[in-house]
């Protein structure tokens, strides 16, 4: 069975500071892994994706997240937050296609609070 | 832009009622999703359908069932509300193998 561990439940950090926020998994295939943030009062939405090719992903509002198999991770990281980023974060693990590979399994999250 | 609409926002149901949280997506997606989201536990799937009458259990199903007559519409039911069904729940279609698009969740209270 896949999981996904994200170690920090909370991250706190100022304005301007980089971040990165940690996801590891375990999964004894291919995975498709996947970054959703969810800001107050709204549903997910997608930051980034990692399905196969170049490990480094860039996603929106400039997160990026590195995939390394070695170490079974996909950190995310921003180099300079905004206090808009402000949200939680979720980490997400798949295995390929068909039958019960659509489940996608989440982390637990990680609250990213911006300081000014 | 994918449209993932869920009929309430916040419902209030007493322990033991039937109850009904219904999801509609506008783009014609194969797989629809229900999860629910708990502090602290993060999202966990309770059931999915990769096609119209086709389901499948999640990792927490007991003491709910779906219904998906339609293509456009999964809806999750909870047979005998109970206290400890108090979550968000969270819709989510996608097309397949492409990332998820969730709804902006149904906030349920069983008092």
């Amino acid at each position: 069975a896949q999981s996904v561990t994200q170690l920090d439940s909370q991250v706190p950090v100022f304005e301007e500071a980089p971040v990165e926020l940690r996801c590891n998994y375990s999964s004894s295939v291919s995975v498709y892994l996947f970054w959703y943030v969810q800001y107050p009062n709204q549903g997910l939405q997608l930051l980034l994706k990692y399905l196969s090719g170049s490990t480094l992903v860039k996603g929106i509002n400039g997160f990026e997240a590195e995939f390394n198999k070695s170490q079974t991770s996909f950190h995310l990281r921003k180099p300079s937050v905004h206090i808009s980023d402000t949200a939680e974060y979720f980490c997400a693990v798949r295995k390929g296609s068909g039958g019960s590979n659509y489940k996608l399994t989440f982390g637990k999250g990680t609250l990213l609070t911006v300081n000014p | 832009d994918v449209k993932v609409t869920q009929s309430s926002r916040y419902l209030v149901k007493r322990t033991g009622e039937k109850v009904f949280l219904e999801c509609v997506q506008d783009m014609d997606h194969e797989n629809m999703f229900w999860y629910r989201q708990d502090p602290g536990l993060g999202l966990r799937l309770i059931y999915f359908s990769y096609d119209v009458k086709m389901k499948e259990k999640g990792d927490i199903p007991e003491g709910y069932s779906v219904s998906r007559e339609k293509k456009e519409r999964f809806s999750l039911i909870l047979e005998s509300a109970s206290t400890n069904q108090t979550s968000m729940y969270l819709c989510a279609s996608e097309p397949q193998n492409s990332p998820l698009h969730f709804g902006n969740g149904t906030r349920l209270t069983v008092t």
